[in-house]
């Protein structure tokens, strides 16, 4: 079935540091994929979205690409401040298959001052 | 639009009682789904339905689960009858087309004592 697999986490980094959180997919069909964003106490928020290969979804300094050929759709920011500690969920709808929303199991990142 | 609305947001209950959360839908979503979120396991799909119909709910751990869609505007999801280990954070989200994002709602902290 559907799967996605993200980096464990916590991720700790300072501010202006370089983010990378990887993610790769299984799916049967041809998926979209999406970039959640979860602040605490509060519901998960898309940040940012792409539907087919080698697209680019981007939002709030955040970039991800779809790699068909490395199923992967790894989360990038240049610099993170520490308004980006959350925790971020990569997901996939396979649009072949079921309608489900898979999501991976989330990556917390604290960016400390 | 409020977006997705949930209810309560904080419950507390005895062991053995019954729980009733509630979920209002964006207007004009046909997909709704029901996620259960906890430290040990993520964020788990419970079920989902489209057009008020349950597709799947291959995600309800057991029997003493149920989730209902009566129309377009409203779901619940029902423990009876509750244990401690049902404790975790119950989400609902709601989505307008098949494989594009799902918005969540803020979340219900349900703790069975």
């Amino acid at each position: 079935g559907d799967s996605v697999t993200q980096m464990e986490g916590p991720v700790t980094l300072s501010e202006e540091a370089f983010l990378t959180i990887n993610c790769t997919y299984t799916a049967t069909g041809y998926p979209s994929l999406f970039w959640y964003v979860q602040y605490p106490g509060e519901g998960l928020q898309l940040l940012l979205k792409a539907t087919k290969a080698d697209d680019k979804g981007s939002n709030k300094g955040f970039e991800a690409t779809y790699r068909k050929e490395t199923t992967s759709f790894h989360l990038e920011k240049g610099s993170v401040q520490v308004s980006d500690s959350a925790v971020y969920f990569c997901a996939l709808s396979d649009r072949s298959g079921s309608e489900k929303l898979v999501f991976g199991k989330g990556t917390k990142l604290t960016v400390n001052p | 639009d409020a977006g997705v609305i949930q209810s309560p947001r904080h419950e507390v209950t005895e062991m053995g009682q019954e729980v009733t959360l509630r979920c209002k839908p964006i207007s004009g979503h046909n997909s709704l789904f029901w996620y259960r979120q906890t430290m040990m396991r993520g964020l788990e799909l419970l079920i989902y339905f489209n057009n008020n119909v349950p597709i799947d709910d291959s995600g309800m751990p057991e029997d003493r689960f149920s989730a209902k869609m009566p129309n377009a505007s409203f779901s619940t999801l029902k423990i009876q009858p509750s244990e401690p280990r049902d404790s975790a954070v119950y989400f609902c989200a709601s989505r307008g087309q098949p494989y594009t994002e799902a918005f969540f709602g803020q979340g219900t902290r349900l703790t069975v004592v």
